[in-house]
């Protein structure tokens, strides 16, 4: 039973570009979360995906947007890159089925350096 | 407000003793649930336990043990007979409604096995 996935492990950009980074939740989960999670830091939530919807929103700007596919694979997008958005982005699942309450399981993460 | 407290930023114990990393959490609802996840230096958050307010039974598996404690509202993580395998940053954390069940991470504790 594959776990959740992330692509890809690792990647460099620049101040100013664009990044799209790509996640498939665990078999049988139908919601996917974001975080950011700084040096030395916990977890921070972006946000988390339910039936192809945004369904909930941490506090982060609008240059981070996100996108749930029918397959329930999800994107994290983020625009004009800052220097401060260098960090470790993880994306959990869960099987939610509607409930907010489920134990999320986490990816390997995208380690992503903004130059 | 909902809030995690991991007070040891750093725990260092030699291998085979028991260790105890702290979790203290404050919530306004009667019903929410906590958890503990491990993170290796490999990045990945590794699901542990999550435990519902409503069942204050202590748990252990294996060489893991944990005492939840809503005198105190406490939930604190022992291992017993550590290992170098064990090495990695715990983070507790907390999903209630208020704040609409997004997890709420303590800033973790890092432990460090020596051999």
């Amino acid at each position: 039973d594959a776990g959740v996935t992330q692509s890809p492990t690792h990647l460099i950009k620049t101040r100013g570009q664009q990044v799209t980074l790509r996640c498939s939740p665990k078999s049988g989960h139908d919601t996917v979360s974001w975080y950011q999670q700084a040096l030395g830091q916990g977890p921070q939530f972006i946000f988390q995906y339910y039936e192809e919807e945004e369904r909930q929103r941490g506090n982060f700007p609008d240059r981070f947007s996100g996108h749930q596919f029918p397959n329930y694979s999800s994107e994290l997008n983020v625009n004009a890159l800052l220097l401060g958005d260098s960090a470790l982005y993880l994306c959990a699942s869960s099987d939610t089925s509607g409930r907010l309450t489920d134990t999320q399981y986490f990816g390997p993460g995208t380690r992503l350096t903004v130059l | 407000a909902q809030k995690v407290t991991q007070a040891q930023t750093e725990i260092s114990v030699v291998e085979k003793e028991d260790v105890t990393l702290d979790c203290v959490y404050e919530t306004r609802d009667t019903t929410y649930y906590l958890f503990w996840y491990k993170q290796p230096p490999s990045g990945e958050l590794v699901f542990l336990i999550r435990r519902n307010s409503f069942d204050e039974q202590n748990e252990i598996s294996g060489r893991y043990s944990w005492n939840f404690q809503k005198s105190t509202s406490s939930f604190n993580f022992t291992i017993t007979a550590s290992q170098v395998v064990d090495s990695a940053v715990y983070f507790c954390a907390l999903s209630a409604s208020d704040s609409n069940y997004q997890l709420i991470w303590g800033a973790g504790t890092k432990l460090i096995i020596k051999p």
